[in-house]
């Protein structure tokens, strides 16, 4: 299978921990988005990569979440100390993309869902 | 923050039947698409509209697009059990860069066999 892929597929965590979260993309493509999703609602944007730059990120993401992309590959999304508002279904999502060119859609993995007890 | 709506926020039809959702937003865009999403496969892409476009088709799902209503439609015909899912429409503000989607609440759809 060459679709979006992520790790691990459920996270349960007492409040306080740390919790890292893995990604891979379809191989050939240069964005890559992170976006949360609770229970009854769309998708919420998390932040976004061009290759290995982070270029934006919301304000949902607080000082305790932190995102990366060594390489322009798989991309971590990192939660410290986190706590029970951030229990929620963590979705990777890819596409190729460039300036200009027509607009693409994007690839979703299956998602992490965090219970944060 | 979610960009508009989706109406209705559920529908139940028979197999057979036409399943037709809308889709409100708020600010100009650039594209608008629509996804589905069940538990088994997680959310897909079903098909994409630019903002200069007024109709999609695509099998058996034809999109709409009023852009000076700030509204879209997704129509399903002759639905099958299989379509049973959540419909999401997001929109796009801009092509140059970070396509991020903004998405509406959801239609959960249900086919009755």
């Amino acid at each position: 299978d060459t679709g979006v892929s992520q790790d691990p597929r459920h996270k349960i965590t007492k409040r306080g921990q740390n919790v890292t979260f893995r990604c891979d993309p379809i191989s050939e493509h240069n964005r890559l988005y992170w976006y949360r999703q609770t229970l009854g609602q769309g998708p919420e944007f998390l932040t976004y990569f061009q290759n290995e730059a982070q270029l934006e990120k919301s304000r949902l993401l607080s000082d305790r979440f932190s995102a990366e992309r060594p390489k322009g590959s798989f991309s971590t999304l990192e939660i410290q100390r986190t706590e029970q508002g951030d229990s929620a279904m963590y979705l990777c999502a890819s596409s190729l993309g460039s300036y200009g060119r027509a607009p693409s859609a994007q690839y979703f993995g299956p998602g992490t869902r965090l219970t944060v007890l | 923050s979610q960009q508009g709506e989706e109406d209705p926020q559920a529908l139940s039809i028979q197999e057979g039947e036409n399943a037709t959702m809308n889709c409100s937003y708020k600010t100009s865009i650039n594209n608008l698409q629509w996804y589905r999403q069940n538990s088994g496969r997680g959310l897909v892409h079903l098909i994409l509209i630019r903002s200069n476009e007024r109709e999609k088709h695509s099998g058996r799902l034809r999109v709409t697009l009023d852009t000076s209503k700030k509204s879209s439609s997704l129509l399903i015909t002759a639905s099958r059990a299989a379509d049973t899912a959540s419909y999401f429409c997001a929109t796009v503000k801009t092509n140059f860069g970070n396509e991020k989607l903004t998405f509406g609440t959801g239609t959960r759809l249900t086919i009755i066999p």
